[in-house]
């Protein structure tokens, strides 16, 4: 099956600057990649999403970048604010063992800290 | 608000026991996802449902079953409890069977098996 990794687990940026997460995947038949943020005792929320087709998106101070051949897609935030403290997880799209629909493979999270 | 809910938001049982956790959906969405959050093995995929059948199995234990209603709420049941079964459990929903869009995660319920 999918394996997703992620690193760094833990990250702290001054405030201001920029954050990368990086995620590796195994399959190459996943063709989905959206990041989720995950604030302490709360739901994870879609922040950004990629697909196979495209190599970069943008959206404000996020983007995201997809290397397909080598099996890697990062996340990139610029201008980093407090508000951006939280669990950032990556994940991919598998293929179920029921044939025709998808669940989701995550990396383990990483948490971002934003210092003052 | 995701629109999708679940509960109930907390719940403690015993070892051995059994309980089912339930999501409604968001309004318009076919498929619904459980997912199993715990600090050693994070966030893992269980199942999917979609418009009342199952659609794809993750890592779901043979004591853990699901199933999704006709008016597609869905249920979790777990079984023969353990204390590794401690966790948070997600419901997600989508509109589309696979999950290539924005699946939106309901706040969850917090399992404790003492």
């Amino acid at each position: 099956g999918e394996n997703v990794e992620q690193h760094p687990s833990t990250l702290s940026v001054q405030e201001g600057d920029s954050a990368v997460i990086k995620c590796t995947y195994s399959d190459s038949a996943s063709n989905y990649f959206p990041w989720y943020k995950q604030e302490l005792g709360k739901r994870p929320q879609l922040i950004i999403d990629i697909r196979s087709n495209v190599g970069e998106k943008k959206d404000q101070r996020i983007a995201v970048t997809l290397n397909k051949t080598a099996k890697h897609f990062s996340l990139h935030i610029t201008e980093t604010q407090p508000e951006d403290s939280a669990v950032y997880f990556c994940a991919a799209s598998i293929r179920g063992s029921g044939g025709g629909a998808d669940g989701l493979t995550f990396g383990k999270g990483t948490h971002l800290i934003i210092q003052p | 608000d995701s629109g999708v809910t679940q509960t109930p938001k907390h719940l403690i049982t015993a070892t051995g026991q059994r309980v089912t956790l339930r999501c409604s959906p968001r309004s318009g969405d076919l498929s619904v996802y459980w997912y199993q959050q715990s600090l050693d093995q994070g966030l893992q995929f269980l199942i999917q449902y979609y418009n009342g059948e199952e659609r794809a199995k993750g890592n779901i234990l043979e004591r853990f079953s699901a199933q999704q209603f006709p008016d597609l709420h869905s249920e979790l049941n777990l079984s023969s409890l353990e204390l590794g079964d401690s966790a948070l459990y997600f419901c997600a929903s989508s509109v589309t069977e696979g999950q290539h869009t924005e699946a939106f995660f309901g706040q969850g319920t917090r399992l404790t098996v003492v």
